[in-house]
Order: C-alpha cells, then sequence, then structure tokens
C-alpha cells in the first residue's frame, strides 16, 4: 500500500497563476482532508471531505477549493495564487472506527512557493 | 472557537536527559492525538487518547489525559537523538467529527 499520496511535491508560482495539488489515498478511506503547514502555526485545516461527494470548510479555506473526484481522490485547488498562500500542503486521511476513534495518515507535503 | 495550546514552542535536550511538553484546550475533548513529524517529513501518528486521567507508554514516551480532558502532555525519558522532530498535539471535540484542531508544536532539538 503506498497510503496517502501528493504530487507536485515542489511548486513555485508566479502572483496570479493557478493550479490544483492533488492527493491520493488506498486505504478506503471515507474521510479526507486538506491542511496547510506555516512555521510556528501548527497544521490548520483547509477543507475536509467527510465521505465521497460531501466536502466543507475549514480553518482557512479562502482563496482555495476542493474536489472529492471519488473516494481516493481529493484535489485542492488555488485559482488564483498568492503570496500567502506559501506554505506547506498536507493530504490526510482517516476512517472512523468504533468508539470515536480514528487515525490520520498524512501524505508527504507539497512545498509550494508563490512569487 | 475551540484553541489547543501548546507549549513549549522549542525544547533543547542534552541526550540522556528527560522532557514534557504539555497540550491545553480552550474546550472539553472527546479525544486528543498525539503525532511526531520529522524534520523535511510529515505528521505521523504515534497515539490517541480517549478516556479521562488516561495514560498511555510507548518505551520511553508516556503520554497523559487530564482528569477534565482539556490537557495532555507528552513526557520523554532519557532523550535519544532519534527523538528530534516536531511533537504535535490534535484534539477533537464531539462537535468537531474529524476535524482536529492541532497545537502549534512543540520542536525538539537533541544535544549529543
Amino acid at each position: 500500500n503506498a497510503g496517502v499520496t501528493q504530487t507536485p511535491k515542489f511548486q513555485v508560482l508566479k502572483t496570479g497563476q493557478s493550479m490544483t495539488l492533488q492527493c491520493a489515498q488506498d486505504m478506503n478511506h471515507n474521510s479526507m482532508y486538506w491542511y496547510r503547514q506555516d512555521p510556528g502555526m501548527g497544521l490548520r485545516l483547509i477543507y475536509y471531505s467527510a465521505s465521497e461527494g460531501t466536502t466543507d470548510k475549514g480553518e482557512v479555506p479562502n482563496g482555495y477549493n476542493v474536489s472529492r473526484l471519488n473516494k481516493r481522490e481529493f484535489s485542492l485547488r488555488l485559482e488564483s495564487a498568492a503570496p500567502s498562500q506559501t506554505s506547506v500542503y498536507f493530504c490526510a486521511s482517516s476512517s472512523r472506527l468504533a468508539g470515536g476513534r480514528e487515525t490520520q495518515y498524512f501524505g508527504p507535503g507539497t512545498r509550494l512557493l508563490v512569487l | 472557537g475551540q484553541q489547543v495550546m501548546q507549549i513549549p514552542q522549542y525544547q533543547h535536550v542534552q541526550e540522556g536527559e528527560d522532557f514534557t511538553t504539555y497540550c491545553n484546550s480552550s474546550t472539553t475533548l472527546s479525544n486528543i492525538q498525539w503525532y511526531k513529524q520529522r524534520p523535511g517529513g510529515h505528521p505521523v501518528f504515534l497515539i490517541q487518547l480517549v478516556k479521562s486521567g488516561e495514560v498511555k507508554k510507548q518505551k520511553r514516551l508516556t503520554f497523559q489525559f487530564g482528569e477534565a480532558k482539556k490537557n495532555s502532555s507528552l513526557h520523554i525519558t532519557a532523550t535519544q537523538t532519534t527523538d528530534v522532530g516536531t511533537y504535535f498535539c490534535a484534539g477533537l471535540t464531539t462537535d468537531s467529527w474529524g476535524k482536529l484542531q492541532f497545537g502549534a508544536g512543540t520542536q525538539v532539538v537533541v544535544t549529543p
């Protein structure tokens, strides 16, 4: 099992350009998440998808859109990149177990620089 | 909204020493999770605590969930260079299904 995969690993964009970050998981998890990580701020949730066909905003959704293409794939789109979106982006997936227990599995991350 | 605060932000430890990192939530949590992120890597799940007052051990790591389920701690004994990384706590409330609230993390540097 590959777990959670993300592409690309690195990306440099100019202000105003658009791009889509791809994420896929092969663990048959229902839930998927997009986080951004900035120095000293931990992980902040951008969007999440509780199940195929549903998406919802997290803590910092402005400037982003998502698509839950199917159970495996969850993409994050920046329509018009801004320097403030320079960050490391992590995708994660999870499946809820009995007793409310669940673990999030993270992908390797995408390092994005917006000039 | 829910806030999870983590202290200290940085921890310099001599190899062989013990240290503790603390996590405090502004609201009661249904469970708390701990993750470790090595430099340049991604967060990796360590453990999940669900019960009030729960204590779990993983080799040299001891995790505790407070009686009021609003705080947690991670204690590492006899620190090794392999313990280098950032340790995050992340809390869930009963009405935030799946939406973990991460603390800012404790970055641990180990001096040989």
